[in-house]
């Protein structure tokens, strides 16, 4: 099993351009997220999807739009890209348990590196 | 409400050592307290996690302790080793948060040999 995996590893963009961060994982979890990692900031998510079909805003989706395109995939959408979206990108799933849908260990993916200059 | 404070920011231990990480939380609602590892160039993994009905958990060199009146828990690396040398996050989740974790800021630990 791969796990979660993310496409691509590392990415420059110019102010305004637009892209799409790619992650899948094959542990048919029900739940996956997006965080950004900042320095000194800790993990911020950004969206997440409890289950198949739904999505919702976590503490930063300003800027961002999310596609939960099967239970496998989930990707991350940067319209207009901007300097202040330089960051280490990480997608994780979790088995959905308890009330609310999204506790349980989550497991990450090795990351995306985007800078936008 | 949301936020978790962890403390310090960075952590040089020898080897043999001793690692002491802290965090604390305000929003009672919190019923999990996962600790997660990462290496360099790596994703966050879930290393030891604690619910509040226990004070202390500890799995090989790893213990959590958890102090509920004070709201605080923390992470105890004993015998640390340079393959410990990682940076450490702790998070909290439950009903105040919708069940979505709620990182810390991360400890970035240096074991020298």
């Amino acid at each position: 099993n791969a796990g979660v995996t993310q496409t691509p590893k590392f990415q420059v963009l110019k102010t305004g351009q637009s892209m799409t961060l790619q992650c899948a994982q094959d542990m048919n979890h029900n739940s996956m997220y997006w965080y950004r990692q900042d320095p000194g900031m800790g993990l911020r998510l950004i969206y997440y999807s409890a289950s198949e079909g739904t999505t919702d805003k976590g503490e930063v989706p300003n800027g961002y739009n999310v596609s939960r395109l099967n239970k496998r995939e989930f990707s991350l959408r940067l319209e207009s890209a901007a300097p202040s979206q330089t960051s280490v990108y990480f997608c994780a799933s979790s088995e959905r348990r308890g009330e609310g849908g999204t506790r349980g260990e989550q497991f990450f993916g090795p990351g995306t590196r985007l800078t936008v200059l | 409400q949301q936020q978790v404070k962890q403390s310090p920011q960075s952590l040089i231990v020898q080897k043999g050592g001793i690692s002491i990480i802290n965090c604390a939380y305000e929003n009672t609602a919190f019923d999990y307290f996962p600790w997660y590892q990462q290496f360099p160039g790596k994703g966050p993994a879930l290393l030891i996690a604690i619910r509040p009905d226990v004070s202390e958990k500890k799995e090989g060199r790893f213990t959590i302790s958890f102090n509920k009146s004070a709201k605080q828990f923390s992470l105890h690396i004993m015998d640390s080793q340079p393959g410990d040398s990682a940076t450490y996050f702790c998070a909290a989740s439950g009903w105040g948060s919708s069940y979505k974790l709620i990182f810390g800021s991360g400890t970035r630990l240096l074991v020298r040999p």
